[in-house]
This record gives C-alpha cells, structure tokens and sequence, in this order.
C-alpha cells in the first residue's frame, strides 16, 4: 500500500488561502468519502482537522474547508495566520480490512 | 476529557520483541463505536497506520506490518498493547496510540507519542 502524494511544501501570506492537494487511487481516495486532514506542529501529536472529505470537528474553525474530485482531494486553509504554519496530512480509508493510509504530507509556511 | 498515554521501553536492541502501553483515560475503552489505533511516524517522515484493534478483541493490520505486529486489549485496565517482532533500525519512530471512529473512519483523540529507538 503506497502513501498518498501531496506536495512537499506550500506557503502563502497572513490572510491568504492555501490549498494542499492529495492524490491517491481508486481504491482509496476515489472510492470511499473517507478522507480526513491531520495539522501536526513540531514535536505534537497530529490533530484532526477534516473528517468525510468536508466535515470539520467542533473545535476547527471554519477558515478550513476540504472537498474532493476524483482521485484526489483537497484541504484549502482561507485567511492564513501565523499558527497555521505547520505539516498536513491526509488520510483515507482503503478498503476491505485495510483501515487507511497517510499521505505523505506537506509542510505550509506563512510567509 | 479523554486522554491516551503512551508507554514503551525506549531504547531496544536489533531481533528484540518491544511492547507498548496505551493507557486510556478519561472514557472507557469498551464503548462500541470506537476503535483504537497505533501509529508510527519516523524521524523527518509522514504517519503510518500500524493496527487498530476494539474493546472486543477484533483486530485490524497493515498489510504491511502485519506478519510482524500483535494488538491486545485488556479493558479491565482501560488499556491496549502493540507488540513488534524482529525490530530493525527501521522500526524506529515516534509511536502513538489514538482512538479511531469505526463510523467515520478517523482518528479524534490522539496520546502525545513514545520514541521507541532501534540501536545496538
């Protein structure tokens, strides 16, 4: 089972938008709308950001939005602040008794 | 507030067998819509789902990993194990336990990780 592709790096301005891409296969991202987002700072443990593709958990505010198409999904970071600096990942469910995969994450920088 | 909390014996030799601790806090292990999880993440490198195991002894494993990984429960003690044969240098990581929605298919609530370092 390989790791889902994002892209190593993104960063944008304080009160920009970032979108982070991740790219599986069929028989993962494009077969189940199980797809949740990780934020994790340095030496933390990752927390939940996104569930279902879209869903955001209580605590999250609403400047994080995901979505998918296709074999790939999305997590758009909308009016960057300086906490948000920090690595994504995504994560999605793979079928059958396989539980999931993580992406290979992507490290967002406010300039 | 539910809490995890990991435990392990940090430092292991080459062919050992190391177990870890997740003591779960705060809520009981048992509920039925809830799994619970191990993770490993190594240094500079993305997480990797290890195992996911419920209170009721179903278990859950990486294809990857799962000629070498057992996953246990004992919810006298509100806890689960992992333990990991033949570990080789590779093994090292930072490994968390974290509790897993069976209805959604994430993980919410997450310890704050163990290093378990592979090293003659």
């Amino acid at each position: 089972q390989s790791a889902l592709t994002q892209p190593p790096s993104a960063s944008g301005s304080p009160g920009q938008s970032v979108t982070i891409s991740c790219t599986g296969t069929s028989s993962d991202v494009g077969g189940y709308n199980y797809v949740s987002w990780y934020q994790q700072h340095p030496g933390k443990a990752p927390k939940l950001m996104i569930y279902e593709v879209t869903k955001r958990p209580s605590d999250v505010p609403d400047r994080f939005s995901g979505s998918k198409s296709g074999n790939t999904a999305s997590l758009t970071v909308s009016g960057l602040q300086a906490d948000d600096e920090a690595d994504y990942y995504c994560y999605s469910y793979a079928g059958g008794k396989n539980l999931g995969v993580f992406g290979t994450g992507t490290k967002v920088t406010v300039l | 507030q539910l809490q995890l909390q990991e435990s392990g014996p940090g430092l292991v030799k080459p062919s050992e067998t190391p177990s870890l601790t997740c003591t779960v806090s705060g809520g009981s292990i048992t509920h039925s819509a809830f799994y619970w999880g191990w993770i490993r993440q190594p240094p500079g490198k993305g997480p990797e789902w290890i195992g996911t195991i419920h209170s009721s002894g179903g278990t859950y494993y990486s294809p990857s990993l799962k000629s070498r990984v057992t996953i246990s429960v004992d919810t006298s003690k509100n806890q689960f194990f992992l333990k990991l044969t033949s570990v080789t240098a590779a093994d090292t990581a930072v490994y968390y336990c974290s509790r897993f929605n069976w209805n959604a298919l994430f993980y919410d609530y997450w310890g704050q990780g163990t290093l378990l370092s592979v090293s003659s």
